[in-house]
């Protein structure tokens, strides 16, 4: 069936340091694909999408590719800031239903 | 702020009840999704409506049902409640019915305690 897998987290990194979450998945086809954040206590905001193979998402110097050939959406940042600190999932549309990987939290030290 | 609401924001109840969990879109939202999040089984989507009509459904329980109503709001309810119930539960809207495109505004969820 459809899956998502994302790398465990907590990740744990200083401020301006680069950024990479890995997120890999399974599916028939090729579905449209998502990064979500979740700011503690908060829901879920969309933070960039891809619709098909080698487009590229980006928003608020976040990046990730559609990679066909590896079945990845890799989350990258150049320089990320404390208040990046969240838990982010990566997410594929199939048959009309969003799946969703675990999540990686993020902790973000000054 | 999304624009989504729900209420309550917590809910505390005993094993065996049942529960009325209340969504209102964003203005002009057609779309209504409600999700479930526990620390042992993730994100998992339940139920999509769509101006009122059932449009997908996911790992929904049989004791779980939904509803969307002509106003657009949208309603979960939960019976016969067990401990592995207790997780936040959230609302999400989006203008059409196809969530491949359109992105997905969710509310800041209901936790639900199962004592």
């Amino acid at each position: 069936g459809n899956s998502v897998t994302q790398m465990e987290g907590p990740v744990t990194l200083s401020e301006e340091a680069f950024l990479t979450i890995n997120c890999t998945y399974t599916a028939t086809g090729y579905p449209s694909l998502f990064w979500y954040v979740q700011y503690p206590g908060e829901g879920l905001q969309l933070l960039l999408k891809a619709t098909k193979a080698d487009d590229k998402g980006s928003n608020k110097g976040f990046e990730a590719t559609y990679r066909k050939e590896t079945t990845s959406f890799h989350l990258e940042k150049g320089s990320v800031q404390v208040s990046d600190s969240a838990v982010y999932f990566c997410a594929l549309c199939s048959n009309y239903q969003l799946i969703w990987g675990a999540g990686t939290k993020l902790i973000i030290k000054p | 702020d999304s624009g989504v609401t729900q209420t309550p924001k917590h809910l505390i109840t005993a094993t065996g009840q049942r529960v009325t969990l209340r969504c209102s879109p964003r203005s002009g939202d057609l779309s209504v999704y409600w999700y479930q999040q526990s620390l042992d089984q993730g994100l998992q989507f339940l139920i999509q409506y769509y101006n009122g009509e059932e449009r997908a459904k996911g790992n929904i329980l049989e004791r779980f049902s939904a509803q969307q109503f002509p106003d657009l709001h949208s309603e979960l309810n939960l019976s016969s409640l067990e401990l592995g119930d207790s997780a936040l539960y959230f609302c999400a809207s989006s203008a059409t019915s196809d969530p491949s495109y359109n992105e997905q505004f969710f509310g800041p969820g209901t936790r639900l305690t199962v004592l």
